[in-house]
């Protein structure tokens, strides 16, 4: 299966700043996701991350708070912008392997104070 | 998104089997039956999936009820590693919500030594 790394394992920032997160794999992929998962909460989808295209955002993410860059087929990128403590999270990269399993990233904790 | 029902918690002993029910009873024809878990501080991984048969890997078993509204995972020897949640998914074949995960809050199983 795949190996996902993602940068930053995990942060502290400070109210008001953004933070890109970074998720390289090593292979090619067609389908990349991004999820977020609140503290003590299940995963939820943000977006899918198109490559040469624009993101698809689920409901109640958009693009201004989180935008997703894909420039080629093994890696990705999501932008938390004008960050505030509710945003405080663990966020995962994922991957659709070619048996369509998904395989994740081991997630990057984010603190917001 | 067709949604499934988990206890909230199970406990089990070391090597001994585990059953995890899940049900699904809006599930529809074209769903598969996916099982994820998240050990502590780690990011989901798949564990196995099936359409209709029952299926069987190096990881678990999967049952599969005849007329699909339920399933239940089997660890047939449980390991103090196996405590983690396990997230049992529907996930469409097809479709504009074809690679998406949908995660419901899972099963926290503990093992005791």
């Amino acid at each position: 299966s795949a190996v996902i790394s993602q940068k930053p394992s995990r942060d502290i920032c400070q109210r008001g700043t953004s933070l890109t997160i970074q998720c390289q794999v090593d292979s090619q992929v067609t389908m990349m996701f991004w999820y977020r998962q609140q503290p003590g909460q299940s995963l939820t989808l943000i977006a899918t991350a198109n490559q040469g295209s624009e993101a698809t955002y689920e409901s109640g993410f958009v693009i201004d708070k989180f935008p997703i860059s894909r420039p080629n087929l093994t890696f990705s990128t999501l932008t938390v912008s004008n960050m505030s403590p509710e945003d405080s999270s663990i966020y995962l990269c994922s991957v659709q392997e070619p048996s369509n399993v998904l395989t994740f990233g081991a997630g990057s904790r984010l603190t917001v104070l | 998104d067709a949604k499934t029902t988990q206890p909230n918690s199970m406990e089990s002993n070391e090597e001994e089997p585990v059953h995890l029910p899940c049900n699904h009873s809006t599930i529809s024809g074209t769903d598969y039956i996916h099982w994820y878990r998240q050990l502590p501080s780690q990011g989901p991984e798949y564990v196995i999936h099936g359409l209709t048969s029952n299926v069987n890997n190096r990881m678990a078993s999967l049952a599969i009820a005849e007329d699909r509204k339920s399933s239940t995972l089997i660890l047939h020897r449980a390991t103090l590693r196996d405590a983690a949640v396990y997230y049992c998914i529907l996930r469409p074949a097809g479709g504009t919500s074809y690679g998406k995960l949908t995660f419901g809050q899972g099963t926290i199983l503990t093992v005791h030594p």
